[in-house]
């Protein structure tokens, strides 16, 4: 129950597609969902997140789509670029801690 | 702003040694969480940290451990060293212990068990 199911493992897309990235969560508890975004030898870092209040949060290029009724959740990357390729990893937490369970990662290229 | 930093960056350790990881969090920031990444099981949570106590414990065995010291920095320790320990440790810091904020995770130390 406190597993974050994340697909495609992989993803290859073009330059100036559209990028989706799906997570899938069973515990009700959760109740933040935060993409991190991470390139080769550094750490993760936070790129957009969004609690189940709302259905959708838009950042720039970056898109989060929630449906809390079917427990899933969504990044959508507009416009992708070559730069946006990295490991991009979903994540869940509930309540008065720091500790997420992150899905297992989709690795993203975009090509030129 | 300086990042949150992570000593050592890489480190080789043979099975049955110990090893010990440094996190200094960004300043200001009191909360400290490690993640181990493995390419196998992916991000998993190792523990948490607020104000020198622990919060949070993930599933790792007891060979596990840490602390947080009074200026917030944090160690991590790893006892009788397993080829599986074999892993990237990343530390995160937080400006809360609520989940309200962002995490900052540093660069992380590559550790390589033989």
């Amino acid at each position: 129950q406190q597993q974050v199911k994340q697909s495609p493992q992989s993803l290859i897309v073009q330059k100036g597609g559209i990028s989706i990235i799906n997570c899938a969560y069973e515990n009700t508890a959760f109740d933040y969902f935060p993409w991190y975004q991470q390139f080769p030898g550094k750490g993760p870092a936070l790129l957009i997140a969004i609690r189940p209040d709302v259905s959708e949060k838009k950042e720039g290029r970056f898109t989060i789509s929630f449906n809390k009724s079917a427990k899933q959740f969504s990044l959508h990357i507009m416009d992708s670029q070559p730069g946006d390729s990295a490991t991009y990893f979903c994540a869940a937490s509930s309540g008065a801690t720091n500790k997420l369970i992150f899905g297992t990662g989709t690795l993203l290229a975009v090509q030129p | 702003k300086a990042g949150v930093t992570q000593t050592p960056r890489y480190l080789i350790k043979t099975r049955g040694q110990q090893v010990t990881l440094s996190c200094s969090p960004i300043s200001g920031h009191r909360s400290v969480s490690w993640y181990q990444q493995t390419p196998g099981q992916g991000l998993q949570f190792l523990f948490e940290y607020f104000s020198e106590t622990q919060r949070n414990k993930g599933n790792f065995p007891g060979r596990f451990s840490g602390r947080q010291f009074s200026n917030s920095r944090s160690e991590m320790n790893v006892s009788t060293l397993e080829l599986g320990d074999s892993a990237l440790y990343l530390c995160a810091s937080s400006s809360t212990n609520f989940n309200t904020g962002e995490l900052f995770f540093g660069e992380g130390s590559r550790l390589t068990v033989l």
